[in-house]
């Protein structure tokens, strides 16, 4: 079975400017985590789609948002960029039906706001 | 409240056994699990406790579990070098697909 994927790897991009990453979980989980991992805050929860509509969402502005699809690919989308935003974005994937949580990690995208 | 606290470096010689620390404070953490981090790279699930178990073992890894004192350990038998990385205690409260993260804990193995 295939791994998370996450695409782009890499990114640069300058301060207001907007990002959107993508995420392909496992082959039949349908539970989309996304987090945030920076050297000062370490990994945050940013939010959880499940069957296309967001199930958790963690303490982060509203300029952090995502999607899931029907084919359960989820997008984040980081708007009006600020050189805080600059991290390791990780998503994870899972069954979603809170029987064993166990969450899968892809590589994730490096992001650098300059 | 979630807060999760790890020892920031451990160093261990080749062949010894290491053994992380984590100190979770969510008495309702359903599940608590051990991923590994190696540098660029994205987490690695290790392995997983359900909160009514003690201990479990897979291979080279013990997890012990003390729910009196929220504490999770992880022990790697036969450290090799390899086994550098952060290691991360992680839990979820069952009920969500959430995990709150531990800090960290690099382990350096020499030789």
């Amino acid at each position: 079975k295939a791994g998370v994927t996450q695409t782009p790897r890499y990114l640069i991009k300058t301060r207001g400017q907007q990002v959107t990453l993508s995420c392909s979980p496992i082959s039949g989980h349908r539970s989309v985590s996304w987090y945030q991992q920076t050297p000062g805050q370490g990994l945050q929860f940013l939010f959880e789609y499940f069957s296309e509509t967001q199930r958790n969402k963690g303490n982060f502005p509203g300029r952090f948002s995502g999607r899931q699809f029907s084919n359960s690919r989820s997008e984040m989308n980081v708007s009006t960029l600020e050189l805080g935003d600059s991290a390791l974005y990780l998503c994870a994937s899972s069954l979603g039906d809170y029987t064993v949580e166990t969450q899968y990690f892809g590589p994730g995208t490096r992001l650098l706001v300059l | 409240g979630e807060d999760v606290e790890q020892s920031l470096f451990l160093s261990v010689r080749e062949g010894d056994s290491s053994v992380i620390n984590c100190t979770y404070t969510d008495s309702s953490s359903t599940y608590l699990y051990w991923y590994k981090q190696e540098p660029g790279a994205g987490l690695q699930l290790l392995t997983y406790i359900f909160s009514n178990m003690d201990m479990k073992q897979d291979q080279r890894l013990t997890v012990l579990l003390n729910k009196k004192d929220k504490h999770l350990s992880l022990r790697i038998a036969d450290t090799q070098t390899g086994d550098s990385a952060i290691y991360f205690c992680a839990e979820n409260t069952g009920t969500a697909s959430k995990l709150t993260f531990g800090t960290g804990t690099r382990l350096q193995v020499t030789l």
